[in-house]
């Protein structure tokens, strides 16, 4: 298996503009997490999934932020329109059942000028 | 006040020497993680552990349910276990993980 795989791996963009993270998981895992890491906050739950149904997104830091999953394998961070301060790494994660270990992607770099 | 505390932040030491990275948590958990970042960037789980004392290669983990705290050990520590270490608890009756700050590690030959 490939792993979790994300892209792109690098992005940036300007103030305003609309930006799309994407991810896929690792097959037959129905566990989707979104991350994002800062210097200033560590690692940050965005929202996750269950079966491509969002279970908790109260780590979304705002309407400019939202995520889809429309099937198994695909799942969107969208940020509409970006700020510098959304400047960060995200991280998409998987894992078979809430409980167990999670696989995560490379992460793309986000940088919003 | 973070509910997951990582001490120390900071740690370098010897190739060869023994490692202890704690962690300590606030509220009861059903389980707790050790994740590796290397300086890449990319998050590695090394163990998910919610009683007792986990082994694999030089690194041990172990958890104190008792004393709401964790450690990570590396034995014979070499130069490439250079990275962040972060421990991240999953508290009752939910899937979130609530991350800590992380252990930065460097070992030098």
């Amino acid at each position: 298996d490939a792993g979790v795989i994300q892209s792109p791996r690098h992005e940036v963009t300007e103030m305003g503009q609309e930006v799309t993270l994407r991810c896929k998981p690792i097959s037959g895992h129905d566990y989707l997490f979104w991350y994002r890491q800062t210097m200033m906050r560590g690692l940050e739950l965005l929202i996750y999934f269950n079966n491509n149904v969002p279970i908790d997104d109260s780590g979304m830091p705002e309407d400019r932020f939202s995520a889809k999953m429309p099937n198994a394998s695909f799942s969107t961070l969208k940020i509409q329109p970006s700020e510098p301060r959304d400047s960060a790494v995200y991280f998409c994660a998987s894992s078979l059942g809430g409980h167990n270990e999670q696989f995560f992607g490379p992460g793309t770099r986000l940088t919003v000028l | 006040k973070n509910e997951v505390e990582q001490s120390p932040q900071n740690l370098t030491a010897q190739e060869g020497e023994f490692i202890t990275i704690n962690c300590s948590y606030s509220v009861g958990i059903s389980a707790l993680h050790w994740l590796q970042q290397h300086p890449g960037g990319g998050i590695v789980s090394l163990f998910m552990l919610s009683s007792g004392k986990k082994k694999h290669g030089r690194l041990i983990a172990t958890i104190n349910i008792q004393e709401k705290h964790s450690s990570l050990h590396i034995t014979a520590s070499h130069p490439r276990d250079s990275a962040v270490y972060i421990c991240a608890v999953l508290y009752y009756n939910t899937d979130k993980l609530i991350f800590g700050t992380g252990t930065r590690l460097q070992v030098f030959p």
